[in-house]
């Protein structure tokens, strides 16, 4: 099976510009959420999605938004890109959300360096 | 604060040398903690999940423990191939959000 892919799998973007990254979740995962990972560091909450619908945001600027399709699938949008912003950005899903206990699965990640 | 705390930073080990490494949190209201692996350039791959203090989860080498404040994961006679970033989270009972710790950087000699 398939796990969870995200494309591209490396971006290299100048402050300013914005960038879109993608996520297809685990087949029958309902729920996906993004992380930041700056080199050294654990990843960081950043948006969480369950049926299409907003279910946590962590403790990032307006500059980062995000959304979910009707497949499940999600997008990550980031506009006027920050040299601080260079990162490792991960996907994760799970089956539902909190209620059932389910592990998130993450994908191997879109590493985006801003010049 | 919710924190998590993982030590140590970095852990150098002869193969074949067992050793554990500490995962404390201090969160208001834990749902569960979460073991990951992560080797470079990929993402966290799922280990362990533990729910409730004295729960044990084992796999292969890896054994993981719960306490009220910490988690142990104990690496029983490491491989080189278990040289990897080992990260531990902790979910809520008030959202899904993973909170990680810095992670445990191990390398196992041979």
């Amino acid at each position: 099976d398939a796990g969870v892919t995200q494309s591209p799998t490396h971006l290299i973007k100048t402050r300013g510009q914005h960038v879109t990254l993608r996520c297809s979740p685990i087949s029958g995962h309902k729920s996906v959420s993004w992380y930041q990972q700056v080199l050294g560091q654990g990843p960081q909450f950043i948006f969480q999605y369950y049926e299409k619908e907003e279910r946590g945001r962590g403790n990032f600027p307006d500059r980062f938004s995000a959304r979910q399709f009707p497949n499940y699938s999600s997008e990550l949008n980031v506009n006027a890109l920050l040299l601080g912003d260079s990162a490792l950005y991960l996907c994760a899903s799970s089956f539902r959300d909190r209620r059932a206990r389910q592990p998130q699965h993450f994908g191997d990640g879109t590493r985006l360096s801003i010049l | 604060e919710d924190q998590v705390t993982q030590s140590p930073e970095a852990l150098r080990l002869q193969e074949g040398e067992s050793s554990s490494l500490n995962c404390s949190y201090t969160v208001s209201g834990l749902r569960g903690l979460f073991w990951y692996r992560q080797d470079p350039g990929k993402g966290p791959e799922f280990l362990f999940t533990l729910y409730s203090a004295g729960e044990e989860k084992e796999k292969e080498r890896l054994k993981a423990t719960l306490t009220k404040k910490e988690s142990f994961l104990h690496i029983t006679a490491p491989k080189p191939e278990d040289s990897a970033t080992y990260l531990c989270a902790v979910q809520l009972i008030s959202g899904s959000r993973l909170t990680f710790g810095e992670g445990t950087q191990l390398t196992v000699n041979p």
